[in-house]
């Protein structure tokens, strides 16, 4: 079946620092990959939705300039937290849509900012 | 009101029972999924339904349209398949978003 890479799957990092989170979809094109933030016991939460080529769709409330997020081919999107505060500490988890097989999801990467 | 609910929030069963949980939503999808997430947080894709049932070794999923409700049941229930388990509605139009539900937290007993 499809699988989507992600990396790294734990980083701590110091505040005022950026960590970019990679996804990778192994075997199929990603035309479109989502972002997700989950707290802790909650659902997922959409932060934005990245389009090959293009320029990504952020929901409301997410900042753009605190969340970059590039997807510059079919198989590659990255997530990049910048400037990162304690308060961005999250577990980020990406998907991405593929018609055979719905949506597959990455593993998840577990970011602490101390 | 969620546009997408799911019941129990909360289920623990012994080895061996058979366990439903439901989903309900409001808004018209294309497609409803029911995923697995583990502690560790990663997130597996169990099923896409778009009508009827499907059945994947102990897991059938099944799903009313008319009646907007989708069933997620596992039968001989198994302490591996401790875990959360999400609904999520695809949306009809627009760009394959998800809308989720806040999941159903499962702990099998041995």
């Amino acid at each position: 079946g499809a699988v989507v890479s992600q990396h790294p799957s734990r980083v701590i990092c110091k505040s005022g620092t950026s960590v970019k989170i990679e996804c990778r979809s192994l075997d199929f094109q990603a035309t479109t990959m989502f972002w997700y933030r989950q707290f802790p016991k909650k659902s997922l939460m959409l932060m934005a939705t990245s389009n090959e080529g293009s320029k990504a769709t952020y929901e409301q409330g997410v900042e753009k300039d605190k969340f970059l997020i590039n997807h510059a081919s079919l198989t590659l999107s990255t997530l990049t937290v910048t400037s990162a505060h304690p308060e961005d500490s999250s577990f980020y988890i990406c998907s991405a849509a593929d018609g055979a097989y719905g949506y597959t999801f990455g593993s998840g990467t577990r970011l602490t900012v101390v | 009101k969620n546009e997408v609910e799911q019941s129990p929030q909360n289920l623990t069963a012994q080895e061996g029972e058979f366990i439903t949980i439901n989903c309900s939503y409001s808004v018209g999808i294309s497609a409803l999924h029911w995923l697995q997430q583990h502690p560790g947080g990663g997130i597996v894709s169990l099923f896409m339904l778009s009508s009827g049932k499907k059945k994947h070794g102990r897991l059938i999923a099944t799903i009313n349209i008319q009646e907007k409700h989708s069933s997620l049941h596992i039968t001989a229930s198994h302490p591996r398949d401790s875990a959360v388990y999400i609904c999520a509605g695809r949306a009809i139009f627009g760009n394959e978003k998800l809308t989720f539900g806040t999941g159903t937290r499962l702990t099998i007993i041995p």
